[in-house]
């Protein structure tokens, strides 16, 4: 079973502050996913990524398969950017692992 | 186009019910997947279907729950004999095949068991 580990757990920041979120795992993936959740809300897909790295908009997502690591960068943060930021893999029989998320708080 | 719905989206039980809770994938997708979001454990997964067959249900948490879906299309997650430990949000997403495709999430139903 793939252990699958986040930090920080907490983050909070000002406005306009550069995020970087971190994600490792202990097993070998075939895809690693990052997903966003706002208080209340439902669950969103940010990026699936299996090599290299991914941009859209103001966000970066980037992965080691040799270090079995993958970072959420989030640029010129905003209040709004305040969700847990999750980070599941995907490998083997079964659907995604999760880590236990990061909770990220912008201050205007 | 219509994204993942789920229904009920509250559901409150006595222990010892039967609820079902259902899940309507996007249309055309192949792959079904059920999640639970329980508070303190974080996401986990339940079962996941490819078409109509679940060949992982390694994720069932005990045989009191079980979970079919007909027509490669609706889904439906049934919990026999509730407990209150199996209060949480349980999440359906769905996606285009089963092979590393981003998955889409429903909202959610939230079962509270008294």
């Amino acid at each position: 079973k793939n252990e699958v580990e986040q930090s920080p757990q907490n983050l909070t920041a000002q406005e306009g502050e550069f995020i970087t979120i971190n994600c490792s795992y202990s097993v070998g993936i075939s895809a690693l996913h990052w997903l966003q959740q706002h208080p209340g809300g439902g669950i969103v897909s940010l990026f699936m990524l299996s090599s290299g790295k991914k941009k859209h908009g103001r966000l970066i997502a980037t992965i080691n398969i040799q270090e079995k690591h993958s970072s959420l960068h989030i640029t010129a943060s905003h209040p709004r950017d305040s969700a847990v930021y999750i980070c599941a893999v995907e490998g083997g029989a079964d659907g995604l692992t999760f880590g236990k998320g990061t909770h990220l708080i912008i201050q205007p | 186009g219509a994204g993942v719905s789920q229904s009920p989206s509250n559901k409150v039980t006595e222990k010892g019910k039967d609820v079902e809770l259902r899940c309507d994938p996007i249309s055309g997708h192949t792959a079904l997947y059920w999640y639970r979001q329980s508070l303190g454990q974080g996401l986990e997964f339940l079962i996941y279907f490819q078409g109509n067959s679940a060949p992982d249900k390694s994720g069932l948490p005990s045989d009191r729950f079980s979970a079919e879906r007909t027509g490669g299309s609706v889904s439906t997650l049934t919990i026999q004999r509730t407990q209150q430990e199996d209060s949480a949000v349980y999440l359906c997403a769905s996606s285009p095949s089963r092979i590393t495709d981003t998955q889409y999430f429903g909202p959610g139903t939230r079962l509270t068991v008294l």
